[in-house]
């Protein structure tokens, strides 16, 4: 069976700090790995990782794949309060397979 | 606007009643999907239609049917079989293809609560 799994669950930082979000998996016939921010609604898309050591950025996040060691991790800098949701961590084989997220709470 | 709209936003069953939650696209996108969302958990796949006319089930499909007879629209029931039927419900919709194509994009949700 397909697993995604997240960490830390949950974490709250102060703004300004740097905060480093995990992403482990495993899928029969890998072909993408997303990464969502939900905030109390619809998932926004954030990236799509399909090969390995090329990192991904828009703005103050980025993130990157390792495809050997099966992860990926999702950094945002010098973090708001606007950054505050879940970010959800998603695998693409056959079918998107989703963790559970890490609640990423800023406080001011 | 181009997007994905779901409605109602907020929906109340009562024991026993069927409810069907609608799912819009005007992306001309060819695949949807329907998720469930549960607190604490991730998102889990209902139903997926990759083209009219023809779905699969997910993970969790006991419970629920679907519909694709336009391009545009991807219905779900719940049915008065699925015993835990509140959760949050997603609808989502991708281009068919490969790389970048298969992103999927989110409805707004619909919440649903048992009376």
């Amino acid at each position: 069976e397909d697993k995604v799994v997240q960490s830390p669950l949950s974490l709250v930082v102060h703004e300004g700090d740097t905060v480093t979000l995990n992403c482990s998996y495993e899928v029969t016939n890998f072909r993408s790995l997303l990464w969502y921010k939900q905030e109390k609604k619809a998932p926004t898309f954030l990236f799509m990782l399909t090969s390995s050591g090329i990192e991904k950025k828009s703005g103050r996040l980025s993130s990157i794949l390792d495809k050997k060691e099966l992860f990926s991790i999702l950094n945002i800098t010098a973090t708001q309060t606007g950054d505050s949701a879940v970010y959800l961590c998603a695998v693409l084989d056959y079918k998107l397979s989703f963790g559970a997220g890490t609640t990423v709470t800023v406080r001011a | 606007d181009g997007g994905i709209t779901q409605s109602p936003k907020y929906l109340f069953r009562k024991e026993g009643q069927n409810v069907t939650l609608s799912c819009e696209q005007n992306l001309n996108h060819d695949a949807m999907y329907w998720y469930r969302q549960d607190p604490g958990q991730g998102l889990r796949l209902i139903y997926y239609s990759q083209i009219v006319n023809d779905f699969q089930k997910g993970d969790i499909a006991e419970g629920y049917s679907v519909s694709r007879e336009k391009k545009e629209s991807f219905p779900l029931t719940v049915t008065s079989a699925q015993k835990n039927p509140t959760a949050f419900y997603l609808c989502a919709s991708s281009i068919e293809g490969t790389g970048e194509q298969e992103t999927q994009y989110f409805g707004p949700g619909t919440r649903l609560l048992v009376l």
